[in-house]
């Protein structure tokens, strides 16, 4: 079954500290994977794509598909990085690329 | 456009009442997807249209949905004889290719809120 677990719900940093928002997934072949990331009264937007190895706002992520797992990391957080986090897996296993999302997690950064 | 839009951004409506949802994707996306997102869960997928045809109806969660895109632009959800379990925020989300493979990715609108009484 394809499937993406997000572990925490919530995560509470102080500002400057380091982050990591945990991701596994499970599924049938090779995937593509994503974070999407939900400002407060804003739309879901991408984050990051595992395939362009980018870092966006300072945020890193690795597909270990030894671990199944594709954490997002950042090495000091501000805050306004506030918002809500979504692990995203899509492929062609799934036949039209949907995606299949976890059920995010909520990351509070602290003053 | 700038981005995906959606109308209405608020919807209430009756138990047993019927609802339409619309979704105007960025011009010339082929792709456009239809997912439901419940409090506190993540979007869950429901339909996938390539240009008019929809290739994907699996997540539609029973007869009472029924999504369409006539003309491969504008696209509609329609929900009948509504439930309280309805209430949800329904997300659409377009891209440009039908695969991932160089493309960047689905983009969101703001979603539709809708609260059933």
């Amino acid at each position: 079954a394809q499937r993406v677990t997000q572990p925490e719900k919530l995560l509470s940093v102080f500002k400057g500290a380091p982050v990591e928002l945990k991701c596994n997934y499970s599924y049938s072949g090779s995937p593509e994977l994503f974070w999407y990331v939900q400002y407060s009264r804003q739309r879901l937007q991408l984050l990051l794509r595992h395939i362009s190895r980018e870092s966006i706002k300072g945020f890193t992520a690795d597909l270990n598909k030894g671990e199944t797992s594709f954490h997002l990391k950042k090495p000091f957080a501000q805050e306004e990085d506030s918002a809500m986090y979504y692990c995203a897996l899509s492929g062609v296993a799934s036949g039209t690329y949907k995606y299949i999302f976890g059920t995010g997690t909520r990351l509070k950064v602290l003053a | 456009g700038a981005g995906v839009s959606q109308s209405p951004r608020y919807k209430v409506a009756k138990r047993g009442q019927d609802v339409a949802l619309r979704c105007d994707p960025i011009s010339g996306h082929v792709s456009l997807f239809w997912y439901q997102q419940a409090l506190g869960q993540g979007p869950e997928f429901l339909t996938y249209f390539q240009n008019e045809a929809q290739l994907d109806k699996s997540g539609l969660p029973s007869d009472r949905f029924f999504a369409e895109r006539p003309e491969g632009s504008v696209s509609t959800l329609k929900i009948q004889r509504t439930q309280q379990e309805d209430s949800a925020v329904y997300l659409c989300a377009s891209s440009l290719a039908p695969g991932l493979a160089g493309g960047s990715g689905q983009f969101f609108g703001p979603g539709t809120r809708l609260t059933v009484l």
